[in-house]
């Protein structure tokens, strides 16, 4: 039962347009959301991440939005650089007393591949 | 060096070996996790560990063997090594903060 669902394998992009990845959940347990950006041969390294008592979070180019009750977040660039070509996954934790951290398991979905072409 | 280190960074063994994927982490984080990529499953967690000497299954936890005798460190054993085992295993820690885990850069594991 793959509770973080990433539907779209891969997404390609233009430079300077805006890419948007989608992410979908099942378990209403989870509060607390992050986005990881992954580089080949590399670990995956923090992006952004949102708390479930908010619908919106920005942080420089990557907005990462929430809608709870359709249980779905996607983050957005903008504008897309070639840089941001990698794997992208999103994660979630249910953590409802950390007080908005994550500290605990994280469930991730499958990834989605971003192309950004010059 | 601060951060955490995985090693072997690349592995190939045969079916029926013992091996063991080392994990390092300098924080002193109390959490800890292994993880493993494989394409369209993203990254699944195979065991995690709360503190020295308390660990638990993850999702993917047959196979696999860990242990936490020390906060720093966070071996995994493949006991007997099986081809469906060949993998990438990244090793997480993570200590109470907003930026969730930081990640080893991961070791590839093949089994012939």
């Amino acid at each position: 039962d793959q509770q973080v669902k990433q539907n779209s394998p891969s997404l390609s992009v233009q430079e300077g347009r805006i890419s948007i990845l989608n992410c979908d959940y099942t378990n209403s347990m989870f509060d607390y959301f992050l986005w990881y950006k992954k580089y080949p041969a590399e670990g995956p390294t923090f992006l952004i991440s949102i708390s479930s008592i908010k619908d919106k979070n920005e942080d420089g180019r990557f907005t990462v939005f929430l809608n709870k009750s359709a249980k779905h977040l996607s983050l957005h660039i903008v504008p897309s650089q070639p840089g941001d070509s990698a794997v992208y996954f999103c994660a979630a934790s249910a953590n409802k007393l950390s007080g908005g951290t994550s500290y605990g398991k994280l469930t991730f979905g499958q990834g989605t591949i971003l192309t950004v072409h010059p | 060096d601060a951060g955490i280190t995985q090693s072997p960074r690349y592995k190939i063994t045969e079916t029926g070996r013992q091996v063991t994927l080392m994990c390092h982490q300098t924080w002193s984080h109390s959490y800890m996790f292994w993880y493993r990529q494989d394409l369209g499953h993203g990254l699944r967690l195979i065991y995690y560990s709360a503190a020295a000497d308390i660990t638990d299954k993850g999702e993917v936890p047959d196979g696999y063997v860990v242990s936490r005798s020390k906060t720093e460190n966070f071996p995994l054993t493949l006991e007997s090594a099986t081809r469906s085992q060949t993998s990438v295993y990244f090793c997480a820690s993570s200590g109470q903060s907003t930026y969730g885990y930081t990640f080893g850069s991961g070791t590839r594991l093949t089994v012939v």
